[in-house]
């Protein structure tokens, strides 16, 4: 089984609809982040979180939102999606307050027609 | 803020040949790493290395930390190599978190 998992790894959706990723860990790292991937822009933080107490905003938060439901668990939702957010998503854990290495999920395809 | 500059943006080699992947980056950095994407978009973390030089494999990488940039080696590259590799940082004034190169993307042919 792999260490950071996110589901759902393919969704379509429509505009409007409200989206949910999610994302839980057995790596027993404090730090958790999401991810956008879109081509050839590299990654962008979208929300990181030390801890399930101190959530913060990254690069490119607005139109998102998280919840850190405990330490192994983080999930990311669209309120209301647009197509500008059709990328692939990615979570990620690192330990020692990302001066460690980062370890990613196998990534969330979101589609928004 | 910080810019993470990649080259060559894209790369092909035949299989069995060397490549050299550069990171260069504008300010100091507190941490370096680089990662490669395969074709159906994992994400593996390759190299934990702020500075010196570290061994894996085909693979090795060098980190100058006080001339800001890193390189990526790649020795007798085979097909499974292929995908996009990514140089990221950590800077003072990114909080901690990890700022992304736009990647070399990396073809190797049979």
């Amino acid at each position: 089984d792999a260490d950071v998992t996110q589901t759902p790894r393919n969704r379509i959706t429509k505009t409007g609809k409200r989206i949910m990723l999610e994302c839980s860990q057995t790596k027993g790292h404090d730090r958790m982040y999401w991810y956008r991937q879109d081509p050839g822009l590299g990654l962008r933080l979208i929300y990181y979180s030390f801890d399930v107490k101190d959530i913060n905003k990254g690069e490119i938060s607005d139109g998102y939102s998280v919840s850190r439901q405990a330490q192994a668990k983080f999930s990311l939702s669209l309120e209301s999606a647009i197509p500008n957010q059709t990328a692939l998503y990615f979570c990620a854990t690192s330990d020692l307050r990302g001066g460690g290495p980062l370890f990613f999920g196998e990534g969330s395809r979101l589609t928004v027609l | 803020g910080i810019q993470v500059e990649q080259s060559p943006p894209d790369l092909i080699l035949q299989e069995g040949a060397n490549s050299t992947l550069r990171c260069n980056f504008s300010d100091s950095v507190n941490n370096l790493q680089w990662f490669h994407q395969n074709p159906w978009g994992q994400l593996i973390n390759l190299f934990y290395i702020p500075s010196g030089t570290k061994q894996n494999g085909r693979l090795s990488a060098t980190t100058v930390a006080t001339e800001r940039y890193s390189l990526l080696y790649i020795s007798s590259s085979q097909t499974t190599d292929s995908g996009v590799y990514f140089c990221a940082v950590i800077w003072g004034g990114s909080q901690g978190n990890l700022i992304f190169g736009k990647g070399t993307k990396l073809s190797v042919k049979p």
